[in-house]
């Protein structure tokens, strides 16, 4: 198993640019996180789905959006990139209410706004 | 609403030496509590977790933490460090239907 995979691993944009950062598991789990971490703030919650075509913001989420069209992906979507989000932003996913209710993470993409 | 705490934000200690770090959550419902490590330009890691049942919780590298419902306390220990548990680890909480949160983190530095 592949667990969370995340693309790109680094990534450089200009200010007012659009990327989406790409996030695919296959573990069949239903809930799927993304979060963004910052020296010393710990994860944020930006979005996060329970199942395909439901989502939901989560702590973060201005600047950002996502989709959840089937189970095993989740894009999230900067429109319109500020110096704001510079980040490494982490995805994860989860089978909660089961002994297997831990979060599974991605390596993380690294991006800087310039 | 849930929330993390964790008290100490560097704990620098020497090889061999025990350590502790320490973590406190709040929450109006039962919780599932978790350690995460992260070691430098990688991913978390699961290191333990509390779902329920016994309060002392062993988990991966050597590491336990005691789950203390009175004390809202999930506090990591192990008791003889290496120089590769250098990382940065992180406590969260959930209550199983939703999201983990998170704490701040704690940076483990291990010196010979």
């Amino acid at each position: 198993n592949a667990g969370v995979t995340q693309t790109p691993k680094f990534r450089i944009l200009k200010i007012g640019q659009s990327m989406t950062l790409q996030c695919a598991q296959d573990m069949n789990h239903n809930y799927m996180y993304w979060y963004r971490q910052d020296p010393g703030m710990g994860l944020k919650l930006i979005y996060y789905s329970v199942g395909a075509g439901i989502t939901d913001k989560g702590e973060v989420p201005n600047g950002y959006n996502v989709s959840r069209s089937t189970t095993e992906d989740f894009p999230l979507r900067l429109e319109l990139a500020a110096p704001s989000q510079t980040s490494v932003y982490f995805c994860a996913s989860s089978y909660p209410g089961t002994m297997n209710t831990e979060a599974f993470f991605g390596q993380g993409t690294r991006l800087t706004v310039v | 609403a849930q929330s993390v705490t964790q008290l100490d934000s560097q704990v620098p200690v020497f090889e061999e030496a025990p350590v502790e770090l320490r973590c406190n959550y709040s929450s109006s419902v039962s919780v599932y509590l978790f350690w995460y490590v992260q070691y430098p330009n990688q991913g978390l890691q699961l290191l333990l977790k509390y779902l329920s049942g016994s309060t002392l919780v062993k988990g991966i590298n050597g590491f336990e933490a005691e789950f203390n419902k009175s004390q809202t306390s999930f506090h990591l220990r192990k008791p003889s460090v290496h120089i590769s548990d250098t990382a940065e680890y992180f406590c969260a909480v959930s209550d199983g239907r939703t999201a983990l949160i998170f704490g701040k983190g704690t940076t483990l530095s291990v010196s010979s």
